[in-house]
């Protein structure tokens, strides 16, 4: 079974620290993608990783896709309380015909003004 | 243009009934997957549908039940609700089923067992 572990469970910062949330797994995935859900709606894609290595980079958020594809991580600089909410990341199967994304529990968020 | 429309937006049922739960893909989107996300938790992936034809299935017991209608909607329904069915179910739609397409998330629909 597939699992992708994302860390930490929670994290309570103050206004303009950085931090970097983990997503980590023993599997290889054809691509990962990272989302932010606030309450009561529905998770919003931010990005697509694709390659080893790549790196990309959403204003204040920094994404990193490792070279065995098998782990992420984002990093957000100078956190603003807009910032808060779940972030998940969801890795795609690499074999198979069916597509399918195997998501992380989501990292909680909260940045306090 | 509009995004992934769900309805409804909150439901009450009580255990043993059912439930039949609606999505609206974005236009042009072929592909429609359903998730359960129970609180503080992320999805869980239900099924997945493209050109009406399903193309993955989670682990859910058979309860759980799926189509697809050729306008590219989808509907998911519930039998024999139990108390642990209680969670937000999201639909996603994509572009076509195939790799490393991003989806798109409706809302979703509160589903509350009392």
């Amino acid at each position: 079974t597939q699992l992708l572990e994302q860390s930490p469970q929670f994290l309570s910062i103050q206004e303009g620290e950085n931090l970097t949330v983990y997503c980590n797994s023993s599997s290889v995935f054809s691509s990962l993608q990272w989302y932010r859900q606030e309450p009561g709606e529905g998770p919003v894609l931010l990005v697509t990783v694709v390659t080893g290595g790549e790196v990309k980079k959403l204003k204040r958020l920094t994404f990193q896709f490792g070279d065995a594809r098998k782990d992420s991580s984002l990093h957000i600089t100078a956190a603003q309380p807009g910032d808060t909410g779940l972030y998940l990341c969801a890795g795609e199967n690499l074999a198979g015909n069916n597509r399918k994304l195997i998501w992380g529990l989501g990292t909680s968020l909260a940045v306090n003004p | 243009d509009a995004g992934v429309t769900q309805s409804p937006t909150h439901l009450i049922k009580t255990r043993g009934q059912h439930v039949t739960l609606r999505c609206s893909p974005i236009s042009g989107h072929k592909s429609v997957s359903w998730y359960q996300q129970v609180l503080g938790q992320g999805p869980q992936f239900i099924f997945q549908y493209y050109e009406k034809e399903e193309r993955g299935r989670g682990n859910f017991p058979d309860r759980f039940s799926a189509r697809q209608f050729p306008n590219y909607s989808s509907e998911l329904n519930v039998n024999a609700l139990l108390l642990g069915d209680s969670a937000l179910y999201l639909c996603a739609s994509s572009l076509a089923g195939t790799r490393n397409q991003p989806q798109h998330f409706g809302d979703g629909t509160r589903l509350s067992i009392l």
